[in-house]
């Protein structure tokens, strides 16, 4: 089973729309979660740290179910430049990190 | 302010040859982290050193990936005998233990590798 795992998409919306989508991790010794992006043939970028009570960013919201042991990102009122690729990353005692495939997202006109 | 840095920005080489990957951390940076990318097994980290020691390198397939770090500065991921499983994208990233935002790892913008 892989550490991360999320849905690979893709996720097709129109300019405006709501879109969100989930990923599930298996060691439930995890310590810190983040969404990084990354848009097609560039490196990833951080998106947002995920806190355990939640936490919004402009239009973006993230939360965490430790019991469930997933993550969610939700996008609001998408746009273009929101197309890209979301990676849902776990770090657990050090400085490892562990992504999952990504999750690709297209927002249309 | 400069970002992490990696040199080639592409390579494509023959089965067999010797591959250098060469990365610059962000100045100040005491993690420096090799990952590989694939469509096939998305983003792996190969091997991560700490002021310049390799802390982990269960990551590295196997005896022909080997990576150097001699100075806080420079970094290198060598590859020999390469071959055309080896085709991916390289990336270097580095972070501070210091660093404000939860141990944000910075990328460099990648080396495209292709073994023919």
């Amino acid at each position: 089973r892989k550490e991360v795992e999320q849905d690979p998409g893709p996720f097709n919306v129109p300019e405006g729309a709501t879109v969100a989508f989930n990923c599930t991790y298996s060691n439930s010794a995890s310590q810190s979660f983040f969404w990084y992006r990354q848009d097609c043939r560039k490196e990833p970028k951080l998106l947002m740290s995920v806190y355990s009570s939640g936490n919004e960013d402009g239009r973006f919201t993230a939360q965490l179910n430790r019991a469930s042991q997933y993550i969610s990102l939700l996008i609001r009122d998408s746009k273009l430049s929101d197309s890209a690729t979301y990676l849902c990353v776990v770090k657990f005692n050090d400085y490892k990190l562990s992504f999952g495939a990504g999750t690709t997202v297209t927002v249309r006109a | 302010d400069a970002g992490v840095i990696q040199s080639p920005r592409h390579e494509v080489t023959e089965m067999g040859q010797e591959v250098t990957l060469r990365c610059k951390p962000i100045s100040g940076h005491d993690y420096l982290f090799w990952y590989r990318q694939t469509m096939m097994r998305g983003l792996e980290l190969l091997i991560y050193f700490n002021n310049n020691v390799p802390i982990d390198d269960s990551g590295m397939p196997e005896d022909r990936f080997s990576a150097k770090m001699p100075n806080a500065s420079f970094s290198t991921l060598k590859i020999q005998p390469s071959e055309p499983r080896d085709s991916a994208v390289y990336f270097c990233a580095s972070t501070s233990i210091g660093y404000r935002s939860y141990n944000e790892q910075f990328f460099g913008p990648g080396t495209r590798l292709t073994v023919l």
